[in-house]
């Protein structure tokens, strides 16, 4: 299975600072790589797919870059409603797999 | 907007069946192009894909649950569901219902449909 590395594991990060979350997978997967935000108690929610399509209706300061076995998402301006965990996942094969994820703290 | 509910026992016992429906609302279950798929997430853990399944009944499976999971659908009730047998402790997770975004057209895809998640508890 395709191994996914984030790195870092987790981060604290204050209202309006940009922060990056890395994704590392262990083969090529071209631009098969989604991002999603997930809070407490509740489901994921994906943010970007196709390592940099931004879903319908997520905000645009969210951001994804990539491709082959490197991928970056970027918050341009972390608001209070970001803090959260974040997560990459690969489909470029089978199984589906996901990265440990980001847990983003405030400071 | 579609919506996707999952029902279930929230307590089973080591050994025994666990058993999962998710029911697809405001919206049809036979679309082309989407996948119907299931996850879980042990407490503190993070995201496991446990397969997928279309609305003709082709499933993919995560080849290392693939001996004891299986997944159905039933088009005329809107609903597609998960057995897990022989569970363990180490089965004892939120399980979530989701839909592929239809991007890739694959069993795997990006996913933006899900349901709440439903705690499921494996213990005597």
């Amino acid at each position: 299975a395709i191994q996914l590395t984030q790195s870092p594991s987790s981060l604290s990060a204050a209202v309006g600072d940009r922060v990056t979350i890395t994704c590392r997978a262990s083969q090529a997967i071209k631009s098969a790589l989604a991002w999603y935000q997930q809070k407490p108690g509740k489901a994921p929610k994906l943010l970007i797919y196709d390592a940099s399509t931004l879903e319908s209706g997520v905000p645009s300061r969210f951001s994804g870059s990539g491709s082959g076995t490197d991928f970056t998402l970027t918050i341009s301006s972390l608001q209070p409603e970001d803090f959260a965990t974040y997560y990459c996942q690969q489909f470029y094969g089978l199984p589906g797999t996901f990265g440990r994820g980001t847990k983003v703290e405030i400071k | 907007q579609m919506h996707l509910q999952e029902s279930g026992p929230g307590l089973v016992k080591p050994s025994e069946t666990l058993a999962l429906t998710c029911t697809v609302s405001d919206g049809s279950i036979s679309i082309s192009s989407y996948y119907w798929a299931w996850f879980r997430q042990p407490p503190g853990e993070g995201l496991e894909w446990l397969g997928s399944i279309y609305y003709r009944g082709t499933t993919e499976y995560n080849a290392d649950l693939k001996s004891r999971v299986t997944i159905s659908i039933d088009t005329s009730k809107n609903q597609f569901s998960l057995t897990l047998i022989s569970v363990t402790a180490a089965d004892t997770a939120v399980y979530f219902c989701a839909r592929t975004s239809g991007w890739s057209g694959f069993a795997v895809d990006a996913f933006d449909l899900w349901g709440q998640g439903t705690m499921v508890t494996i213990s005597s």
